[in-house]
């Protein structure tokens, strides 16, 4: 069974830009969770769809958006890019959603803004 | 591959040493608790996960031991293997949330 696919791997915008990156999920798997990785504050939960609905959200301001297709596949769009956003995006898919354990994550989009 | 973070602790062991990660977690009602393990250019994977009713759980090769009275967690892994090199990451739920709260990771080297 195929893993979670992320893509685009890497990628590099200028300050004022917009980006969506692209969250495949394992076959079946109906929830996904975006998460922000930086050496300043870790891991950190921006948010999580099931069923083409955002059912969970951090703590992230409102130019970090995401939304879900019918296919369970996900995007998340950061508009007005900002240097700090600078970071490891990483996806993670699990069946439900209702338990930790289960969810698997991709590898990851590095993205860096300059 | 690519680096998860700067600054991690650094735990650097030899092969065939048994290895000790400490966690110090946050909130007091934390009730579930998982150890991921990150390797360098991959997402987190889960290795493995402890409620709060138990203190100790055996999995192959690591176990997990919880301490609620200080919040703190540790993760042992024995016999460490140089495929063990990675970020580890303590994560922490409560009150039947599944999104989790991770901890800043650390880094363990294991030198053949």
């Amino acid at each position: 069974k195929a893993g979670v696919t992320q893509t685009p791997r890497y990628l590099i915008k200028t300050r004022g830009q917009q980006v969506t990156l692209s969250c495949s999920p394992i076959s079946g798997h109906r929830s996904v969770s975006w998460y922000q990785q930086t050496p300043g504050q870790g891991l950190q939960f921006l948010f999580e769809y099931f069923s083409e609905t955002q059912r969970n959200k951090g703590n992230f301001p409102g130019r970090f958006s995401g939304r879900q297709f019918s296919n369970s596949r996900s995007e998340m769009n950061v508009s007005t890019l900002e240097l700090g956003d600078s970071a490891l995006y990483l996806c993670a898919s699990s069946l439900a959603g209702d338990t930790a354990y289960e969810q698997y994550f991709g590898p990851g989009t590095r993205l860096t803004v300059t | 591959g690519e680096s998860v973070g700067l600054h991690l602790p650094t735990l650097s062991v030899q092969e065939g040493d048994n290895s000790i990660i400490n966690c110090a977690y946050s909130n007091s009602a934390s009730d579930y608790f998982i150890w991921y393990k990150q390797e360098s250019g991959k997402g987190p994977q889960f290795i493995i996960d402890i409620r709060s009713n138990m203190d100790k759980r055996q999995g192959q090769r690591v176990t997990v031991l919880l301490n609620k009275t200080v919040k703190h967690l540790s993760l042992q892994i024995a016999a460490t293997q140089p495929g063990d090199s990675a970020v580890y990451f303590c994560a922490e739920l409560s009150g039947g949330s599944y999104i989790p709260t991770f901890g800043r990771g650390t880094s363990l080297i294991v030198h053949p």
